[in-house]
């Protein structure tokens, strides 16, 4: 079975500083995805940032960079100049190479200070 | 183009009452999934839908549960004797099996409240 682990319930960073976001997973596969989704307030759910694990360059999108450490099954989040409209939480996404089933973290609650 | 869409958006029922919720996936999406999120918890896969293939159910909480996918687009998923415990806001997702990405494309949600 796939587990994927956040371990920071809650986080804070001050507007325009750099946050990184926790994710480990375990899993037996070679060959799948790894996905950060945020959700505000709102409730809709909204992709942030993917990363093939074939892919030994780390994901960018544009603020959102991730560090992906696969023999440590790890793959956390950096938010670079944070801006409030980050306030949300960010799920940690796993999903096997032949797309069956995802798997979500519990979830880190990210507040953003102004 | 449009997303995709989820009604009722809020749902109020009793104990022991039935409940259907529906999903509307993007147009052309083979693959929808349905989650349950619990308050402050994160998403618990319920059941998954590619094309025409039997249903992936495994995450189904209990034979009270149930979904359909007519004609390979909309979905309802059902809830028979509703209980409290099933209080959660539902989720549903639909991604193109096509193409590197699998992204899944979340609807807004129905929150689901049995008093």
């Amino acid at each position: 079975a796939q587990t994927v682990t956040q371990s920071q319930p809650e986080m804070s960073v001050q507007e325009a500083e750099t946050v990184t976001l926790s994710c480990t997973y375990d899993t037996s596969e070679n060959n799948y995805y790894l996905f950060w989704y945020k959700q505000p307030p709102s409730r809709q759910m909204i992709l942030v940032i993917r990363q093939e694990a074939y892919k030994q360059q780390n994901a960018t999108e544009n603020r959102f960079s991730v560090n992906f450490q696969k023999a440590a099954k790890s793959f956390s989040l950096k938010i670079s100049d944070s801006q409030l409209g980050d306030t949300a939480m960010y799920f940690c996404a796993f999903m096997k190479g032949n797309g069956n089933q995802f798997y979500f973290g519990t979830g880190t609650s990210l507040t953003v200070i102004p | 183009g449009a997303g995709v869409s989820q009604s009722p958006s809020n749902k109020v029922t009793e104990k022991g009452k039935d409940v259907e919720l529906r999903c509307d996936p993007i147009s052309g999406h083979t693959a929808l999934y349905w989650y349950r999120q619990s308050l402050g918890q994160g998403l618990e896969f319920l059941i998954y839908f590619q094309g025409n293939s039997a249903p992936d159910k495994s995450g189904l909480p209990s034979d009270r549960f149930s979904a359909e996918r007519t004609g390979g687009s909309v979905s309802t998923l059902t809830i028979q004797r509703t209980q409290q415990e099933d209080s959660a806001v539902y989720l549903c997702a639909s991604s193109s099996s096509t193409g590197v990405s699998y992204e899944q494309y979340f609807g807004p949600g129905t929150r689901l409240t049995v008093t």
